[in-house]
């Protein structure tokens, strides 16, 4: 079985800065995916960035990067210049690849960004 | 743009009065999935359609069905909605399940919040 652990239930950040979001996982499988989505006051889940676990490289998409380290079994999202916008609940998430299992979430950090 | 799209946003329904949450999708995805959220929850999943395969979730509750007329539609059947059932309904689709990675990736509409009276 797989388990995601955001330690962080709330996060406050001054706008225009960087912040990470911490994500811990626990799998056997050697192969999977990771996902980090962000959910707004208004409910929708936004897919904000994938990492899979043979992936070289980072992820990184426009402001939002993906630090991996596979060997920590860490997947923390780094948020650059945040904005007034980014206040909203972000999960992370993971996929055994190869399997028909479920899409796991962590229980989510919710994020504040400040003037 | 290609979406998920979820109708109505709100409903809301009275105690044991049955009631059906629309999905639909332009991705021409194969899978689509139902998740119920509480407040500050994680998602839960439901069940979930690979392509016309219904897969329900062990501990869901008989009270909740789903039905996939077609690629692009999925609806979610509450036969006798209780006070618990009082939640966000999410829909989501992904391109595939059970392969390779990013394809796995699923996209959300923007909920279905449901009150139960």
């Amino acid at each position: 079985a797989q388990k995601i652990t955001q330690t962080q239930p709330g996060m406050f950040v001054q706008e225009k800065e960087a912040v990470t979001l911490d994500c811990t996982y626990d799998t056997s499988d050697p192969s999977y995916g990771l996902f980090w989505y962000k959910q707004p006051s208004s409910g929708e889940m936004i897919f904000l960035i994938y990492q899979g676990s043979y992936d070289q490289q980072n992820a990184t998409e426009g402001r939002y990067s993906l630090n991996f380290q596979k060997a920590r079994k860490s997947a923390n999202l780094v948020i650059s210049a945040s904005q007034l916008g980014d206040s909203a609940m972000y999960f992370c998430a993971m996929i055994p690849t190869g399997t028909a299992s479920k899409l796991t979430f962590g229980t989510g950090t919710r994020l504040q960004v400040t003037l | 743009d290609a979406m998920v799209i979820q109708n109505p946003r709100y409903q809301v329904t009275q105690f044991g009065k049955p009631v059906t949450l629309s999905c639909s999708q332009t991705l021409n995805h194969n899978v689509m999935y139902w998740y119920q959220q509480k407040s500050s929850q994680a998602p839960k999943l439901l069940f979930h359609y690979y392509d016309k395969d219904f897969n329900n979730e062990a501990d869901t509750p008989d009270n909740f069905q789903s039905r996939r007329p077609n690629t692009s539609f999925c609806f979610l059947d509450i036969r006798s909605p209780g006070l618990g059932d009082a939640a966000m309904y999410l829909c989501a689709t992904s391109r595939a399940r059970g392969l390779a990675g990013k394809q796995e990736t699923q996209y959300f509409g923007p909920g279905t919040r449901l009150l139960v009276l």
